[in-house]
């Protein structure tokens, strides 16, 4: 069945330090895999997509994902951790007919 | 233009009361989808439109819950004789239908049963 992992509740990192928000996905024909943002009372907002190519792809806020194929994984990754990034994480992927979501990452950054 | 706009943004209604949410997706946007997210939990697919094509109603959780699309418009999701477990925020999506295209979300309906 077509799935996707993420499997952190949460993720506590300290501002300025790099964050990494884990995602793994099933081997189900090559999904197209993306990362998404929902910041509180709001919708969820795409920050960037793996289709194919370069494994590692950037997106909105500075954010990247390292997409690994040996490991069937699309980590979310960033630099430099702000207080604003503070966030529910979702990795999704599109396998040809329907989105599925991973169940999200809360990500917490402390000042 | 507009993102997705969806209305109510808050609905609260008695157990039993039939409710109605309705979703503007983008313009041109011919895939519109429905997910419901428990709070402080992940998002539940429950159905998918595809232009004109037959809808995939697969996560509907039961036959309370139905939803329409009138060719790549507005959707309104219905839910009849609502229970207490139908609490949630109830989120539209809409993408111009090609799979490498991100889905675009609206702020969802927050829909407390009492």
């Amino acid at each position: 069945a077509q799935s996707v992992a993420q499997p952190e509740d949460q993720v506590n990192v300290a501002e300025g330090n790099p964050l990494t928000v884990k995602c793994t996905y099933s081997v189900s024909g090559n999904p197209y895999l993306f990362w998404y943002v929902q910041y509180p009372n709001r919708g969820l907002q795409f920050l960037l997509k793996y289709i194919t190519g370069d494994n590692l792809v950037k997106g909105s806020y500075g954010f990247e994902a390292e997409f690994n194929k040996s490991q069937t994984s699309f980590h979310l990754k960033k630099p430099s951790a702000l207080v604003s990034d503070s966030a529910l994480y979702f990795c999704a992927g599109y396998y040809g007919q329907n989105f599925v979501f991973g169940p999200g990452t809360r990500l917490s950054v402390l000042p | 233009g507009a993102g997705v706009s969806q209305s109510p943004s808050n609905k609260v209604t008695e157990k039993g009361k039939d409710v109605e949410l309705r979703c503007d997706p983008i313009s041109g946007h011919t895939a519109l989808y429905w997910y419901r997210q428990r709070l402080g939990q992940g998002l539940e697919f429950l159905i998918y439109f595809q232009g004109n094509s037959a809808p995939d109603k697969s996560g509907l959780p039961s036959d309370r819950f139905s939803a329409e699309r009138t060719g790549e418009s507005v959707s309104t999701l219905t839910i009849q004789r609502t229970q207490q477990e139908d609490s949630a925020v109830y989120l539209c999506a809409s993408s111009p239908g090609q799979g490498f295209s991100p889905l675009h979300f609206g702020n969802g309906t927050r829909l407390t049963v009492t």
